[in-house]
Protein backbone atom coordinates (compact mmCIF):
# COMPACT_ATOMS: atom_id res chain seq x y z
CA UNK A 1 0.00 0.00 0.00
CA UNK A 2 1.21 3.60 -1.08
CA UNK A 3 2.05 5.15 2.07
CA UNK A 4 0.47 7.75 3.15
CA UNK A 5 -1.07 8.65 6.22
CA UNK A 6 -3.86 11.16 7.43
CA UNK A 7 -3.98 13.10 10.57
CA UNK A 8 -6.60 13.29 12.84
CA UNK A 9 -8.69 10.62 11.57
CA UNK A 10 -12.09 11.96 13.30
CA UNK A 11 -12.26 15.21 15.18
CA UNK A 12 -15.09 17.36 16.50
CA UNK A 13 -14.98 20.66 16.55
CA UNK A 14 -16.83 24.34 17.21
CA UNK A 15 -17.80 26.95 14.41
CA UNK A 16 -15.56 29.67 14.19
CA UNK A 17 -12.35 27.43 15.09
CA UNK A 18 -9.67 26.83 13.04
CA UNK A 19 -9.00 23.40 12.17
CA UNK A 20 -5.47 21.84 10.21
CA UNK A 21 -5.71 18.37 8.62
CA UNK A 22 -2.52 16.92 7.69
CA UNK A 23 -1.51 14.63 5.04
CA UNK A 24 1.93 12.63 5.56
CA UNK A 25 3.47 10.62 2.54
CA UNK A 26 6.63 8.29 2.51
CA UNK A 27 6.35 7.72 -1.43
CA UNK A 28 8.24 11.08 -2.76
CA UNK A 29 5.39 11.86 -5.15
CA UNK A 30 5.43 15.15 -6.67
CA UNK A 31 1.81 15.38 -6.27
CA UNK A 32 -0.57 15.80 -3.69
CA UNK A 33 -4.00 16.37 -3.37
CA UNK A 34 -7.11 17.10 -0.57
CA UNK A 35 -10.63 16.06 -1.48
CA UNK A 36 -13.78 16.51 0.34
CA UNK A 37 -16.51 14.10 -0.43
CA UNK A 38 -20.23 14.02 0.81
CA UNK A 39 -23.18 12.42 -0.14
CA UNK A 40 -24.60 12.96 -3.21
CA UNK A 41 -21.41 15.29 -4.78
CA UNK A 42 -18.93 12.27 -4.79
CA UNK A 43 -15.47 13.77 -4.68
CA UNK A 44 -14.82 17.18 -4.96
CA UNK A 45 -10.93 18.67 -5.19
CA UNK A 46 -10.22 21.41 -2.77
CA UNK A 47 -6.56 22.47 -3.65
CA UNK A 48 -3.40 20.28 -4.91
CA UNK A 49 0.24 21.01 -4.89
CA UNK A 50 2.52 19.75 -7.77
CA UNK A 51 5.51 20.61 -5.46
CA UNK A 52 7.17 22.19 -2.54
CA UNK A 53 4.91 25.83 -2.12
CA UNK A 54 3.40 25.07 -5.55
CA UNK A 55 -0.07 24.82 -4.67
CA UNK A 56 -3.20 25.33 -7.00
CA UNK A 57 -6.96 25.42 -6.37
CA UNK A 58 -9.53 23.12 -7.19
CA UNK A 59 -12.88 23.46 -7.79
CA UNK A 60 -13.99 23.82 -3.56
CA UNK A 61 -11.17 25.55 -2.55
CA UNK A 62 -13.13 28.55 -1.04
CA UNK A 63 -12.51 28.63 3.25
CA UNK A 64 -9.78 26.31 2.64
CA UNK A 65 -5.93 26.99 2.44
CA UNK A 66 -2.90 24.99 2.05
CA UNK A 67 0.91 24.68 2.52
CA UNK A 68 3.25 22.64 1.58
CA UNK A 69 6.78 23.09 2.70
CA UNK A 70 8.36 19.62 2.21
CA UNK A 71 7.38 16.96 -0.15
CA UNK A 72 6.01 14.51 2.33
CA UNK A 73 3.71 17.13 3.92
CA UNK A 74 0.62 18.65 3.05
CA UNK A 75 -1.62 20.89 5.22
CA UNK A 76 -5.45 21.83 4.86
CA UNK A 77 -6.80 24.73 6.91
CA UNK A 78 -10.12 25.80 7.47
CA UNK A 79 -9.59 29.57 9.04
CA UNK A 80 -12.69 29.60 10.48
CA UNK A 81 -14.90 26.63 10.43
CA UNK A 82 -18.37 26.51 9.38
CA UNK A 83 -20.99 23.70 9.55
CA UNK A 84 -20.90 23.20 5.64
CA UNK A 85 -17.39 22.17 5.92
CA UNK A 86 -18.37 18.99 7.66
CA UNK A 87 -17.41 16.34 5.89
CA UNK A 88 -15.18 13.24 4.88
CA UNK A 89 -11.45 14.82 3.65
CA UNK A 90 -9.26 12.56 1.86
CA UNK A 91 -5.23 12.94 0.83
CA UNK A 92 -4.10 11.44 -2.71
CA UNK A 93 -1.01 11.51 -4.09
CA UNK A 94 0.19 10.58 -7.25
CA UNK A 95 3.65 10.64 -9.60
CA UNK A 96 2.24 12.38 -12.38
CA UNK A 97 0.29 10.79 -14.97
CA UNK A 98 0.23 7.52 -12.65
CA UNK A 99 -2.90 6.21 -10.44
CA UNK A 100 -3.69 8.54 -7.31
CA UNK A 101 -3.70 6.73 -4.38
CA UNK A 102 -5.93 8.09 -1.20
CA UNK A 103 -5.34 8.18 2.60
CA UNK A 104 -7.81 6.27 4.94
CA UNK A 105 -9.86 9.75 5.09
CA UNK A 106 -10.29 12.64 8.19
CA UNK A 107 -13.99 12.22 9.21
CA UNK A 108 -14.69 16.29 10.14
CA UNK A 109 -17.71 16.88 12.19
CA UNK A 110 -18.50 21.00 13.04
CA UNK A 111 -21.22 21.94 15.54
CA UNK B 1 -13.49 20.36 -20.88
CA UNK B 2 -12.55 16.43 -19.74
CA UNK B 3 -15.16 14.91 -17.36
CA UNK B 4 -16.52 11.51 -16.18
CA UNK B 5 -19.96 10.11 -16.47
CA UNK B 6 -20.58 6.67 -14.78
CA UNK B 7 -24.05 4.94 -14.25
CA UNK B 8 -26.48 6.21 -11.40
CA UNK B 9 -26.81 3.74 -8.58
CA UNK B 10 -27.33 1.72 -6.49
CA UNK B 11 -26.74 -1.20 -8.33
CA UNK B 12 -28.30 -4.38 -6.28
CA UNK B 13 -27.69 -7.82 -7.35
CA UNK B 14 -28.07 -11.25 -6.36
CA UNK B 15 -24.92 -13.30 -5.29
CA UNK B 16 -23.34 -14.41 -8.62
CA UNK B 17 -25.13 -12.59 -10.63
CA UNK B 18 -23.00 -11.17 -13.70
CA UNK B 19 -22.27 -7.18 -13.02
CA UNK B 20 -21.50 -4.53 -15.51
CA UNK B 21 -21.16 -0.69 -14.23
CA UNK B 22 -21.08 1.94 -17.69
CA UNK B 23 -18.61 4.35 -17.67
CA UNK B 24 -18.02 6.84 -20.77
CA UNK B 25 -15.63 9.87 -20.41
CA UNK B 26 -15.00 13.40 -22.87
CA UNK B 27 -11.32 13.89 -23.11
CA UNK B 28 -8.63 15.71 -25.03
CA UNK B 29 -5.44 13.82 -26.13
CA UNK B 30 -4.82 10.48 -24.64
CA UNK B 31 -6.24 9.65 -21.05
CA UNK B 32 -5.45 7.16 -18.95
CA UNK B 33 -8.51 5.64 -17.26
CA UNK B 34 -9.20 3.91 -13.47
CA UNK B 35 -11.48 2.47 -11.81
CA UNK B 36 -11.30 2.68 -7.99
CA UNK B 37 -13.44 0.48 -4.86
CA UNK B 38 -14.09 2.41 -1.58
CA UNK B 39 -15.38 0.50 0.87
CA UNK B 40 -17.41 2.00 3.71
CA UNK B 41 -14.96 3.57 6.48
CA UNK B 42 -12.29 3.06 4.15
CA UNK B 43 -10.35 5.41 1.21
CA UNK B 44 -10.39 4.94 -2.16
CA UNK B 45 -8.03 1.91 -3.78
CA UNK B 46 -7.26 1.63 -7.28
CA UNK B 47 -9.02 -1.96 -8.69
CA UNK B 48 -7.70 -1.64 -12.38
CA UNK B 49 -5.57 0.74 -14.95
CA UNK B 50 -5.71 1.19 -18.81
CA UNK B 51 -3.26 3.47 -20.04
CA UNK B 52 -4.33 3.38 -24.08
CA UNK B 53 -7.20 2.27 -26.37
CA UNK B 54 -8.02 -1.49 -26.25
CA UNK B 55 -5.83 -2.06 -23.23
CA UNK B 56 -8.00 -4.61 -20.45
CA UNK B 57 -7.19 -3.87 -17.24
CA UNK B 58 -8.00 -6.56 -14.76
CA UNK B 59 -7.87 -7.47 -10.92
CA UNK B 60 -9.80 -9.73 -8.64
CA UNK B 61 -11.55 -10.79 -11.43
CA UNK B 62 -13.07 -7.25 -12.33
CA UNK B 63 -12.59 -6.16 -15.79
CA UNK B 64 -12.85 -3.33 -17.82
CA UNK B 65 -11.21 -2.54 -21.30
CA UNK B 66 -10.50 1.02 -23.04
CA UNK B 67 -12.93 1.51 -25.99
CA UNK B 68 -11.92 4.79 -27.49
CA UNK B 69 -13.71 4.80 -30.19
CA UNK B 70 -17.03 4.74 -27.97
CA UNK B 71 -15.09 6.73 -25.16
CA UNK B 72 -16.26 3.87 -22.67
CA UNK B 73 -14.54 1.98 -19.84
CA UNK B 74 -17.07 0.01 -18.06
CA UNK B 75 -16.40 -2.05 -15.46
CA UNK B 76 -17.93 -6.12 -15.48
CA UNK B 77 -17.13 -8.99 -13.07
CA UNK B 78 -18.16 -12.71 -14.22
CA UNK B 79 -19.98 -13.51 -10.69
CA UNK B 80 -19.96 -10.81 -8.13
CA UNK B 81 -19.90 -11.71 -4.16
CA UNK B 82 -21.58 -10.09 -1.09
CA UNK B 83 -17.45 -8.94 -0.63
CA UNK B 84 -17.92 -6.97 -3.79
CA UNK B 85 -20.49 -4.49 -2.00
CA UNK B 86 -18.77 -1.13 -2.35
CA UNK B 87 -18.77 2.09 -3.92
CA UNK B 88 -16.95 2.02 -7.45
CA UNK B 89 -15.71 5.30 -8.98
CA UNK B 90 -14.08 5.51 -12.69
CA UNK B 91 -11.63 7.88 -13.62
CA UNK B 92 -9.04 9.37 -16.01
CA UNK B 93 -6.10 11.27 -15.78
CA UNK B 94 -5.23 13.81 -18.59
CA UNK B 95 -2.16 15.80 -18.08
CA UNK B 96 -1.71 15.62 -14.57
CA UNK B 97 -5.12 16.26 -14.39
CA UNK B 98 -7.89 13.51 -12.62
CA UNK B 99 -11.53 13.72 -13.09
CA UNK B 100 -14.15 11.17 -11.41
CA UNK B 101 -17.34 9.84 -11.91
CA UNK B 102 -19.87 9.94 -9.47
CA UNK B 103 -19.27 6.71 -7.77
CA UNK B 104 -22.04 3.73 -8.17
CA UNK B 105 -22.65 1.98 -5.12
CA UNK B 106 -23.19 -1.80 -5.64
CA UNK B 107 -25.45 -4.07 -2.78
CA UNK B 108 -24.76 -7.54 -3.45
CA UNK B 109 -27.37 -9.59 -1.61
CA UNK B 110 -26.76 -13.60 -0.43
Amino acid sequence: DAGITQSPRHKVTETGTPVTLRCHQTENHRYMYWYRQDPGHGLRLIHYSYGVKDTDKGEVSDGYSVSRSKTEDFLLTLESATSSQTSVYFCAISAGDQPQHFGDGTRLSIL
Amino acid sequence: GDSVTQMEGPVTLSEEAFLTINCTYTATGYPSLFWYVQYPGEGLQLLLKATKADDKGSNKGFEATYRKETTSFHLEKGSVQVSDSAVYFCALVNFNKFYFGSGTKLNVKP
